[in-house]
């Protein structure tokens, strides 16, 4: 069991420029979020999903678009890279249901633009 | 609107001492529920503990707990007898029922095992 995996691990872009961050995860969850995190500012949410096919803005989606085509794997897309997305870029993953409230995290992406 | 506070910074503990790390919350919903999550240097996220709103007794995990004080609402995290592999940041973050299981995390405090 991998659990959640995120590729690339370290990605520098130039402003302007695109790129998709993948995450999959091989624990059959329904739900998966992706935050970005930066610092003194905790975790914030970017956008999620409920189930395949499904997508939803979270705290901050400006700049960013998803896509959920495969139950196990969750894609965010930056069209045209600006500095202020530089951070670290960290998905989740759960149950759906009461089963268990925990999320599973991968081990981040680390997006430097320039 | 929901938020979390976490109000210390950084925390300095000596070794073997108990550690209290403190949260405050904020929500108009009745059932909700608290994690709290280690990051240690290495950036992944460790879950640790988790507590729901209706629960009737306190979280424990091995050498955590958590201290819920609802009326305050309080959730602060208790590590006992830390260990230097405890010098981490610490997030506390909260979900909402009927929100897709969303949580919010707060800033975070760092907390350093001194030997």
């Amino acid at each position: 069991n991998a659990g959640v995996t995120q590729t690339p691990k370290f990605r520098v872009l130039k402003t302007g420029q695109s790129m998709t961050l993948l995450c999959a995860q091989d624990m059959n969850h329904e739900y998966m979020y992706w935050y970005r995190q930066d610092p003194g500012m905790g975790l914030r949410l970017i956008h999620y999903s409920v189930g395949e096919g499904t997508t939803a803005k979270g705290e901050v989606p400006d700049g960013y678009n998803v896509s959920r085509l495969k139950k196990q794997n969750f894609l965010l897309g930056l069209e045209s890279a600006a500095p202020s997305q530089t951070s670290v870029y960290f998905c989740a993953s759960k149950i759906a249901g009461a089963v268990s409230y925990e999320q599973y995290f991968g081990p981040g992406t680390r997006l430097t633009v320039t | 609107a929901q938020k979390i506070t976490q109000t210390q910074p950084g925390m300095f503990v000596q070794e073997k001492e108990a550690v209290t790390l403190d949260c405050t919350y904020d929500t108009s919903d009745q059932s909700y529920g608290l994690f709290w999550y280690k990051q240690p240097s290495s950036g992944e996220m460790i879950f640790l503990i988790y507590q729901g709103s209706y629960d009737e007794q306190n979280a424990t995990e091995g050498r955590y707990s958590l201290n819920f004080q609802k009326a305050r609402k309080s959730a602060n995290l208790v590590i006992s007898a830390s260990q230097l592999g405890d010098s981490a940041m610490y997030f506390c973050a909260m979900r909402e029922q009927n929100r897709d299981d969303k949580i919010i995390f707060g800033k975070g405090t760092r907390l350093h095992i001194l030997p």
